[in-house]
């Protein structure tokens, strides 16, 4: 069975610009959640999504935004983009019942010069 | 507001010793905790978890202790080999939560 697949694997963006991170999950796994790791802050909860539907949101500004599409696929855009956005942007999928552990991707390294 | 707590930031341990891991949060809802692995250049991966209404669960060479009334968790990793040295992550969720919250993780370093 395949991994969680994420791409791009590294990205250079410019302050300002806007970017767009794919993710495609486990086959059968209806759920995508999105997490960015930094130094020293762990995995800050982005969003989740089941179905099509956001059903969780972490506390990031409006800039980041995701969607997921009916194969499961999701994508997470961040909009003008600051320094302070640089980080590894980490891609789950689970089956989406409570407690289902989360397979993680390899993640997209983003660098914001 | 840190709700899982990982306060140390790396530890080193010498082969086939015990490597003790600790975390400790703060809610009280939380019911549900697990351990997740990570590689460098590589996403985390599942190690194992543990539920509320026990306070052991042993897969292998690593064991979760739960000490509800401390609200305190630990992993242990007996023997510790080389291949363990990675960043170990604690996380916790609550009933019905789809979604754990992470600690900062610890990095374990095992010397050959």
């Amino acid at each position: 069975k395949a991994g969680v697949t994420q791409t791009p694997r590294y990205l250079i963006k410019t302050r300002g610009q806007q970017v767009t991170l794919s993710c495609s999950p486990i086959s059968g796994h209806r759920s995508v959640s999105w997490y960015q790791q930094t130094p020293g802050q762990g995995l800050q909860f982005l969003f989740e999504y089941f179905s099509e539907t956001q059903r969780n949101k972490g506390n990031f500004p409006g800039r980041f935004s995701g969607r997921q599409f009916s194969n499961s696929r999701s994508e997470m855009n961040v909009s003008t983009l600051e320094l302070g956005d640089s980080a590894l942007y980490l891609c789950a999928s689970s089956l989406g019942a409570s407690n289902s552990p989360l397979h993680f991707g390899n993640g997209t390294r983003l660098t914001v010069t | 507001d840190q709700q899982v707590k990982q306060n140390s930031p790396s530890l080193s341990v010498q082969e086939g010793r015990i490597s003790i891991l600790n975390c400790d949060y703060t809610n009280s809802m939380f019911d549900y905790f697990l351990w997740y692995k990570k590689y460098p250049a590589e996403g985390p991966t599942f190690l194992i978890s543990i539920s509320s209404i026990k306070d052991k669960n042993e897969d292998g060479r690593f064991t979760v202790f739960l000490n509800k009334s401390a609200k305190h968790l630990s992993l242990h990793i007996v023997p510790s080999q080389p291949g363990d040295s990675a960043v170990y992550f604690c996380a916790a969720s609550s009933g019905g939560s789809y979604i754990p919250t992470f600690g900062r993780g610890t990095s374990l370093i095992v010397h050959p």
